[in-house]
């Protein structure tokens, strides 16, 4: 039982370049996150999806993109990186009740994500 | 090493003692409350949670009380061992679906 996976684990990109984080989860989670971590401002919501057809912005969503095409992938897309995106990125998924709510996140192990 | 959670503030607990990590929440409107703890080079990892309809839950070696009024969650971790060093996040969540991370506390054993 994988849980979530992210790739790449470790990523070096130069200002202005582009790229894609992969999240995918086997559990058939409908609600799927991610968060950026940087010293000393805990985990920050940068888009989020209560499933297949629905994103949603969190609270630091700019520079950032996501689809939900299918229930187990929710790719993260940097449009043009730049050095205050050098962050720690996290991908998560829980149950989500169709009334409203959620469960525990289960969390990937993150990406190491660095901007130069 | 990690550099996540540098400037965190820090909580020193001797062994064997109980640890209290307070986390002060900012929606009156979030109606579940999650703790979650994070070791280092790792995503954090559920540990309990408690909804609004709730002012306590118990876990293993594990309690959280909610206190509406204030707006004010705690967790309890009874006879703290050198494997509970780590991270410890609150996070809310309400009826946008948002799930909202405080900034962490750092749990420090001493030996």
């Amino acid at each position: 039982n994988a849980g979530v996976t992210q790739t790449p684990k470790f990523q070096v990109l130069k200002t202005g370049q582009s790229m894609t984080l992969q999240c995918a989860q086997d559990m058939n989670h409908e609600y799927m996150s991610w968060y950026r971590q940087d010293p000393g401002m805990g985990l920050r919501l940068i888009h989020y999806s209560v499933g297949a057809g629905i994103t949603d912005q969190g609270e630091v969503p700019n520079g950032y993109n996501v689809s939900r095409s299918t229930t187990e992938d929710f790719p993260l897309r940097l449009l043009s990186a730049a050095p205050s995106q050098t962050s720690v990125y996290f991908c998560a998924s829980s149950s989500h009740f169709p009334q409203g709510g959620n469960s525990p996140l289960h969390f990937g192990n993150g990406t190491r994500l660095t901007v130069t | 090493g990690e550099s996540v959670g540098l400037h965190l503030p820090t909580l020193s607990v001797q062994e064997g003692d109980n640890s209290i990590i307070n986390c002060a929440y900012s929606n009156s409107a979030s109606d579940y409350f999650i703790w979650y703890k994070q070791e280092s080079g790792k995503g954090p990892q559920f540990i309990i949670d408690i909804r609004s309809n709730m002012d306590k839950r118990q876990g293993q070696r594990v309690t959280v009380l909610l206190n509406k009024t204030v707006k004010h969650l705690s967790l309890q971790i009874a006879a703290t061992q050198p494997g509970d060093s780590a991270v410890y996040f609150c996070a809310e969540s309400g009826p946008d679906d948002k799930i909202i991370f405080g900034k962490g506390t750092r749990l420090h054993i001493l030996p």
